[in-house]
C-alpha cells in the first residue's frame, strides 16, 4: 500500500525558532493535509492542500504542495511553547479508492524549550 | 464546527472481554473511521464506513469488527480484548469526497485510551 514518510520523527527548539518538517511519496498524491495532535487529544487539521504547487499559509504556519506531487512540507514560524505536540502529515494517493481513506505520516514529536 | 465525540476518554478492560468503543458525529458526514494509535506508528485504519450498514476493513482489522447502524454513530468493537489491543484508539468524520467537491479532511475525535490487563 501507499507510505508516506515524515521528517524528522522529532525536534527539540528554543521558543522563537522556526521549524520545518516534511513528508514523502514513493506515488503521486493528489491531496496533502496537515495535523496537530496536543497531548491526551485528537488530531486536529491545520491546512489542506489540494493543488500541486499550492502554498497556504494559517496564521504562523505554511504548508506546501510539492510540484512533484510526491511530497509536503509544513513550516512553522517563531515557535512558542504551545506549539509542543505531534505534526502528522496525511495524503490521499491518485488513482485510490473513494470513500475519502488518507495514509498518514509517522508523526514529528515537537518540544518547543521556554 | 464539526463535532466528533467518543464515549471514554479512558477505560479500562480485562482479557478476555467484550469492548464497544463509541463515536458519535453530528455534521451529517457519510464516512466514518476507526484508527488506533501507538508510539512511533501513527495513525492505522482499522476499518472505516462509507454508509449506513456499510463496512471495509482498513489495514489492521484481525481482532476488531464494528457497526453502523445509525449515519451518526460508529461503534468498534473487541471481541476478546488482548493486552495488545492496549492502545489510544481515534474516531473521524469526514463528507464523501464526490460531496464534498474532493475534499477529503477529517475531523477527529478526542481518542479513547483503552487499557486492557
Amino acid at each position: 500500500g501507499q507510505q508516506l514518510n515524515q521528517s524528522p520523527q522529532s525536534m527539540f527548539i528554543q521558543e522563537g525558532e522556526d521549524v520545518s518538517m516534511n513528508c514523502t511519496s514513493s506515488s503521486i498524491f493528489n491531496t496533502w493535509l496537515w495535523y496537530k495532535q496536543d497531548p491526551g487529544e485528537g488530531p486536529v487539521l491545520l491546512i489542506a492542500l489540494y493543488k500541486a504547487g499550492e502554498l497556504t499559509s494559517n496564521g504562523r504556519l505554511t504548508a506546501q504542495f510539492g510540484i512533484t506531487r510526491k511530497d509536503s512540507f509544513l513550516n512553522i514560524s517563531a515557535s512558542i511553547p504551545s506549539d509542543v505536540g505531534i505534526y502528522f502529515c496525511a495524503g490521499r494517493g491518485a488513482g485510490g479508492t473513494s470513500y475519502g481513506k488518507l495514509t498518514f505520516g509517522q508523526g514529528t514529536i515537537l518540544t518547543v524549550h521556554p | 464546527d464539526v463535532k466528533v465525540t467518543q464515549s471514554s476518554r479512558y477505560l479500562v478492560k480485562r482479557t478476555g472481554e467484550k469492548v464497544f468503543l463509541e463515536c458519535v458525529q453530528d455534521m451529517d458526514h457519510e464516512n466514518m473511521f476507526w484508527y488506533r494509535q501507538d508510539p512511533g506508528l501513527g495513525l492505522r485504519l482499522i476499518y472505516f464506513s462509507y454508509d449506513v450498514k456499510m463496512k471495509e476493513k482498513g489495514d489492521i482489522p484481525e481482532g476488531y469488527s464494528v457497526s453502523r447502524e445509525k449515519k451518526e454513530r460508529f461503534s468498534l468493537i473487541l471481541e476478546s480484548a488482548s493486552t495488545n489491543q492496549t492502545s489510544m484508539y481515534l474516531c473521524a468524520s469526514s463528507l464523501r469526497p464526490g460531496l464534498a467537491g474532493g475534499r477529503h479532511e477529517q475531523f477527529f475525535g478526542p481518542g479513547t485510551r483503552l487499557t486492557v490487563l
